[in-house]
């Protein structure tokens, strides 16, 4: 089945400690991107990628790190610079062409500091 | 930076009844918009989608009209059941320019009462 793929569902994390959220695809999508979502909140852009080895902050970068080696995936790094990180972490792909912008998510990490 | 808003954080209905779901958009280089629909700890998923160039579209018991003159944003959906109790996100995005990064309003909670 093709689809984007989120591991692990639940992360417990403690204070300093860096943890990286797994994010892979098989869509052959070009485009990834990480957002985070609070309680009552809109989805906020992390962090986004339009191509292999390239990158691109979004909104709320600091704090966090990505890495785009390969197309199909897109890891993402919550360091100890991050202050507050409990939050559900959703990533998604889409194709990036003209015809069909759509956004496709996987179903979420939530993120717990402990 | 431009944003996407919701009128309504939360809607109640009762079963049967149709309810709509309003957003409003700033960005008028938007030509692209979906919604999306989020239960309780998964991903957003699609449900329908509307370009520019179109004033309304219809899906399977959903309807989306789209007001550029005002930059409205609505999500009908017919004959409500209770499991489309969930949050509802739209999202918008502008396919010309080589970007393509979907940008989320807040969200409008849709509860429907059996």
């Amino acid at each position: 089945d093709g689809g984007i793929t989120q591991s692990p569902k639940y992360l417990f994390r403690k204070e300093g400690q860096n943890v990286t959220l797994s994010c892979e695809q098989n869509l052959n999508h070009d485009a990834m991107y990480w957002y985070r979502q609070d309680p009552g909140q809109g989805l906020r852009l992390i962090y986004y990628s339009q191509i292999v080895n390239d990158f691109q902050k979004g909104d709320i970068a600091e704090g966090y790190s990505v890495s785009r080696e390969k197309k199909e995936s897109f890891p993402l790094t919550v360091t100890s610079a991050q202050k507050n990180p409990t939050a559900f972490y959703l990533c998604a792909s889409s194709p990036e062409d003209n015809m069909n912008t759509e956004a496709f998510f996987g179903q979420g990490t939530r993120l717990t500091v402990v | 930076g431009e944003s996407v808003g919701l009128h309504l954080p939360t809607l109640s209905v009762q079963e049967g009844d149709n309810s709509i779901i309003n957003c409003a958009y700033s960005n008028s280089a938007s030509d692209y918009f979906i919604w999306y629909k989020q239960e309780s700890g998964k991903g957003p998923q699609f449900i329908i989608d509307i370009r520019s160039n179109m004033d309304k579209r219809q899906g399977q018991r959903v309807t989306v009209l789209l007001n550029k003159t005002v930059k409205h944003l609505s999500l009908q959906i017919a004959a409500t059941q209770p499991g489309d109790s969930a949050v509802y996100f739209c999202a918008e995005s502008s396919t010309s320019g080589g970007s393509y990064i979907p940008t989320f309003g807040r969200g409008t909670s849709l509860i429907v009462h059996p």
